[in-house]
């Protein structure tokens, strides 16, 4: 069965960083592509980036949004992949997803971390 | 970047009735590269279509998407209450990777 798994949310002041973790298991992940998806609250969904598989060349794409403040990262020995988020402000609060990517779009979903960006 | 914009923003309806929720795309979305997902409160969201027309493993068959180019559509026939939802497509063709706004099927 496939899970994933994120943590590392919680409420962090504007300016500061945070890493979330994703732990992935029940498939071979050093296969998959893997993307964070992340939604404020009560709004829609918003694409953050994604990790390409390291046969791929484990090069990584984010969103404009994030560009230069948020790195993508994996460690296919332990079936992690991580969100780096430096600088944070307030309009970063959301819950984040961690998802397989399947040729683009996400088969599967974790249940998400909540990130509060606030003084 | 491709701004898809979905139809109606909220779709009242009854257990039995089809809904049909449409997605329209900024621009051609490359290799009809086009998903949808289906998210109830508190949860998180679900794929239900992926390549514009094939569900994804445990949809069942009363879902089905068609289109191509910038139009896309996803019916949903005699809705079950469980279908009840918050329904986002995505473009996943090109970079960077765009959801829409949503569709709120609601009783």
């Amino acid at each position: 069965e496939v899970q994933l798994v994120e943590s590392g949310g919680g409420l962090v002041r504007p300016g500061r960083s945070l890493r979330l973790s994703c732990a992935a298991s029940g498939f071979n992940f050093r296969a998959y592509a893997m993307t964070w998806v992340r939604q404020a609250p009560g709004k829609g969904l918003e694409w953050v980036g994604f990790i390409r598989s390291n046969p791929d060349g484990g090069t990584t794409e984010n969103a404009a949004s994030v560009r230069d403040r948020f790195t993508i990262s994996r460690d296919d020995s332990k079936s992690i992949v991580y969100l780096e988020m430096n600088s944070l402000t307030t309009e970063d609060t959301a819950f984040y997803y961690c998802t397989r990517s399947a040729a683009g779009y996400a088969d599967y979903w974790g249940q998400g971390t909540l990130v509060t960006v606030s003084s | 970047e491709i701004v898809l914009t979905q139809s109606p923003g909220t779709l009242s309806l009854s257990s039995g009735e089809r809904a049909t929720l449409s997605c329209r795309a900024s621009q051609s979305v490359n290799s009809n590269y086009l998903a949808w997902y289906q998210q109830k409160p508190g949860q998180a969201p679900r794929l239900v279509i992926y390549g514009t027309s094939n569900r994804a493993s445990g949809i069942p068959d009363r879902f089905s998407g068609r289109g191509s180019g910038t139009d896309f559509t996803l019916t949903i026939n005699r809705l079950e209450p469980e279908d009840f939802a918050v329904y986002y497509c995505q473009q996943y063709g090109t970079s960077p990777l765009t959801f829409g706004g949503g569709t709120k099927v609601e009783i």
